[in-house]
């Protein structure tokens, strides 16, 4: 019974390069949460996706971020010339229904990619 | 926007001690989710609390949710150095449900 899966776990990447995070829901669950944790702060979410639908980009930053979860695959973060205030760790999250329809919102975390901005 | 404060942001304590940790809020949450998080790992998650006034165990651990549904405690009962962690609380947001967390609290339990 698979857990979240994340790839990679660590992420090196040049200021101005692009990092790409995947994340590859529970079985079973069509529903994924993207948050970004920096050193000494809370998770902060980011963006809310079901199957080839955005439902909720609204912790997302305007510029240079982008998420996708497409028919088939995993979903991707997506981060266009990272700067190093981009330096942290993602999480992924899945859960199974849409959370309205959820009594208490459950979501079940992946291990994270940490991503270092030289 | 809806806030969650957690104390305190560290303990250490002696294994054996008992110890509670909190989450307080201005606002109504629908549900109140606890997490522990360990150095290089996501959350996990250990329990949901939905009703106001709930209480629920888990082994050594104890939830309970405010009346008003603003507030959370987590008590645990005769520390073991595997509690060690970060404890995270985090409230459902809005209509979508996306969770809002607070900042947790460093727990440190020594043999």
């Amino acid at each position: 019974n698979a857990g979240v899966m994340q790839n990679p776990r660590h992420l090196v990447r040049r200021r101005g390069q692009e990092a790409r995070l995947r994340c590859s829901p529970m079985k079973g669950h069509s529903h994924v949460y993207w948050y970004r944790q920096l050193p000494e702060e809370g998770l902060k979410f980011m963006v809310y996706l079901q199957k080839e639908n955005i439902i909720d980009e609204s912790g997302m930053p305007k510029e240079r971020f982008s998420a996708e979860f497409p028919k088939e695959g995993p979903s991707i973060l997506r981060i266009q010339q990272v700067v190093r205030g981009d330096s942290a760790a993602y999480f992924c999250a899945s859960s199974p229904l849409h959370s309205r329809l959820m009594i208490g919102n459950e979501q079940f975390f992946g291990p994270g990619t940490r991503l270092t901005v030289l | 926007t809806q806030l969650l404060e957690q104390s305190p942001q560290f303990l250490s304590i002696q294994e054996g001690e008992n110890l509670t940790v909190y989450c307080n809020s201005s606002s109504v949450f629908s549900s109140l989710q606890w997490y522990r998080q360990e150095p290089g790992e996501g959350p996990v998650l250990l329990v949901t609390v939905v009703t106001g006034g709930e209480v629920k165990k888990l082994k050594r651990l104890t939830f309970q949710f405010g009346d008003a549904r603003k507030d959370s405690s987590l008590h645990i009962t005769a520390a073991q150095p595997g509690d060690t962690g970060l404890y995270l609380c985090a409230g459902a947001e809005g209509s979508q449900g996306n969770l809002i967390f607070g900042k947790g609290t460093k727990l440190s339990v020594k043999p």
